[in-house]
């Protein structure tokens, strides 16, 4: 149980186009999606939670309007890095928890390279 | 603003040896769990500890976690190659969003 999967596993695009990543939970309703983001050799930084049905609470630092954040239903996360440039190239991972719930379940990450 | 310190940064031991890994902080955790990674994949949960004083086992794992609640270590004992990953604690303090430490990155040496 506790299954996240993420969608697409890799995306490689050209600077100036947009990116959607998903993010599912499958046997498990997520009433909290959690999205972050790591560089090569670190540790996972926290760029965002989403509430099902509620605006996304963004990290300092993370500009809203470029990484566009929707939480439509309880098994369903997108994040949409819009007008994507090379320094956006990253390792992106979602992760979900239930209520009341401390433990947060990851799924298995994006590559995203921005030519 | 809650730090995590991982130590040590980097391991590189021969298998069979045991060894174990800290995690520490400056506040108190309202939970705690550690994950390992692998290159190119999301983390992946090992632990949850809650109680200040518990241990648990996965095998050849042993978590504890501090009678304060601000600091927990891992224990393998007679490492193999398939341990070889990135392993990361990361704590709740007291609200929905976890704090990553900064990473343990072990190797074992067939």
């Amino acid at each position: 149980g506790a299954v996240v999967s993420q969608h697409p596993s890799r995306v490689i695009c050209k600077s100036g186009t947009s990116v959607k990543i998903e993010c599912r939970s499958l046997d498990f309703q997520a009433t909290t999606m959690f999205w972050y983001r790591q560089f090569p050799k670190q540790s996972l930084m926290l760029m965002a939670t989403s509430n099902e049905g509620s605006k996304a609470t963004y990290e300092q630092g993370v500009e809203k309007d470029k990484f566009l954040i929707n939480h439509a239903s309880l098994t369903l996360s997108t994040l949409t890095v819009t007008s994507a440039h090379p320094e956006d190239s990253s390792f992106y991972i979602c992760s979900a928890r239930t209520s009341g719930k401390y433990t947060q379940y990851f799924g298995p990450g994006t590559r995203l390279t921005v030519l | 603003t809650q730090l995590l310190e991982q130590s040590p940064q980097f391991l590189s031991i021969q298998e069979g040896e045991n060894l174990t890994v800290y995690c520490n902080s400056s506040s108190v955790f309202s939970s705690l769990q550690w994950y390992r990674q692998e290159p190119g994949e999301g983390p992946v949960l090992l632990v949850t500890v809650v109680t200040g004083g518990e241990v648990k086992k996965l095998k050849r794992l042993t978590f504890q976690f501090g009678d304060a609640r601000k600091d927990s270590s891992l224990h393998i004992t007679a490492a193999q190659p398939g341990d070889t990953g990135l392993y990361l604690c990361a704590g709740n303090f007291g609200n929905e969003k976890l704090t990553f430490g900064t990473g343990t990155r072990l190797t074992i040496i067939p």
